[in-house]
């Protein structure tokens, strides 16, 4: 099975900062890679997905970036951070089916 | 519309008791019905899962019943703990492409507070 690592576990930003969050996998080859957020308390949303090295889709548009530049890693970023980016943030793999998530990263914009 | 209905929102139960989610899906391409236990400030793992040519599948205290025609599902958790106090997601997902090469897109629903009394 894969294992989902994450970093940092928290992080607190101003607003206007740049932000890179982390995502590495291993136990696997060639994974499907996602990044969600989590709103205070709730739901997930997706924000983007990759199948492939350099291959990233969006599905919300937003004042965040993804990126892969390594079969097992994926790294979320922002140029200049918003309030409204606060969140937790959840990185996920795909085996066949089964999405199996990181630890997360809790984002404070202040 | 790719939507899953999650309800109740907020559940408490009292130790040894029947927990009980529920959770409507409109897609009937669907074809995979994952449930995810989260704990705080943790990531979502995977809790048990169905596909929709079973009507029920348990592992222990957990079921997830599954009624394709009604396009409905639930979990009933058995002998409820405390240590069942989290928040549940049901979802659905699609595999699109191959089952190797393709990526499977999880709508997931709101979320359940489950608070297992002592």
């Amino acid at each position: 099975s894969q294992t989902i690592h994450q970093w940092p576990a928290t992080l607190v930003q101003p607003v206007g900062s740049p932000l890179s969050l982390e995502c590495t996998v291993e136990g696997t080859s060639n994974p499907n890679l996602y990044w969600y957020r989590q709103a205070a308390g709730r739901g997930l949303q997706l924000l983007f997905y990759s199948v492939g090295i350099g291959q990233i889709s969006s599905e919300v548009p937003q004042n965040l970036s993804a990126s892969r530049p390594q079969d097992r890693q994926f790294i979320l970023s922002s140029k200049k951070l918003l309030l409204s980016d606060s969140g937790f943030y959840l990185c996920a793999g795909q085996t066949v089916h089964e999405q199996y998530f990181g630890p997360g990263t809790r984002l404070t914009v202040t | 519309q790719q939507q899953v209905k999650q309800s109740p929102q907020s559940l408490i139960v009292q130790k040894g008791g029947i927990s009980i989610i529920n959770c409507a899906y409109e897609n009937t391409a669907f074809d995979y019905f994952p449930w995810y236990q989260q704990f705080p400030g943790k990531g979502p793992a995977l809790l048990i899962a169905i596909r929709p040519d079973v009507s029920e599948k348990k592992e222990g205290r957990f079921t997830i019943s599954f009624n394709k025609s009604a396009k409905q599902f639930s979990l009933h958790i058995m002998d409820s703990q405390p240590g069942d106090s989290a928040t549940y997601f049901c979802a659905a997902t699609f595999q699109w492409g191959s089952v190797n090469s393709g990526y499977s897109t999880l709508t997931f629903g709101k979320g359940t507070m489950l608070l297992v009394s002592p």
